[in-house]
């Protein structure tokens, strides 16, 4: 079946560092891909998106590139914050699927 | 002007009662979703509703019962609550797959 992995976590980073949060995914079929981002006691907010290979998702400084050679969809941004603080999910749907996959979530702590 | 709001917040529930969760959204999305997430944050989909028919029941018991009076509208109702139902239930609409909107969370605590 479809499905989505992320790299471990906790992550935790001191301020203006790179981030790099790694997913890769199993799909039956030619999925559209994202990264959503939960922040303490707070619901769940689409960062960014990518719908067919080589496009490249950005939002907020974060960048993700739909990567079908080695089906993978990596979050990466230049300089975090402390207000990046949150949980990131990766997620995937498959056209008529109509639901989400989700991996199963990263925690990024950022130190000041 | 919230997009998809789901009622109540908070929920704090003795085992064996019977409890609704509420939502609604404005988006005039078709499809309607309900996600568990549990306490290590793992989100699994429940249940999804298209034009207020069920097209997604993922192995849930039947305690859970989803209602869609409408398409807008997709509530969840569950009976004789568990202790492992504690989790955090959020409802999400879509309208084909470019777009899902989730609510802010219900976090249910079953004592």
């Amino acid at each position: 079946g479809d499905s989505v992995t992320q790299m471990e976590g906790p992550v935790t980073l001191s301020e203006e560092a790179f981030l790099t949060i790694n997913c890769t995914y199993t799909a039956t079929g030619y999925p559209s891909l994202f990264w959503y981002v939960q922040y303490p006691g707070e619901g769940l907010q689409l960062l960014l998106k990518a719908t067919k290979a080589d496009d490249k998702g950005s939002n907020k400084g974060f960048e993700a590139t739909y990567r079908k050679e080695t089906t993978s969809f990596h979050l990466e941004k230049g300089s975090v914050q402390v207000s990046d603080s949150a949980v990131y999910f990766c997620a995937l749907t498959i056209q008529g699927a109509q639901k989400l996959v989700f991996g199963q979530g990263t925690r990024l702590t950022i130190n000041p | 002007d919230t997009a998809v709001s789901q009622t109540p917040k908070y929920l704090v529930t003795q085992m064996g009662n019977d409890k609704s969760i509420k939502c609604e959204q404005n988006l005039g999305h078709d499809t309607m979703y309900w996600y568990k997430q549990d306490s290590k944050k793992f989100l699994k989909i429940m249940f999804s509703y298209n034009n207020k028919e069920l097209i997604i029941n993922e192995t849930v018991p039947n305690r859970f019962s989803p209602k869609s009076p409408d398409k807008a509208h997709l509530n969840l109702h569950i009976n004789s609550l568990e202790l492992g139902d504690s989790a955090v239930y959020f409802c999400a609409s879509s309208q084909e797959r470019y777009g899902y909107t989730f609510g802010s969370g219900t976090r249910l605590t079953v004592v």
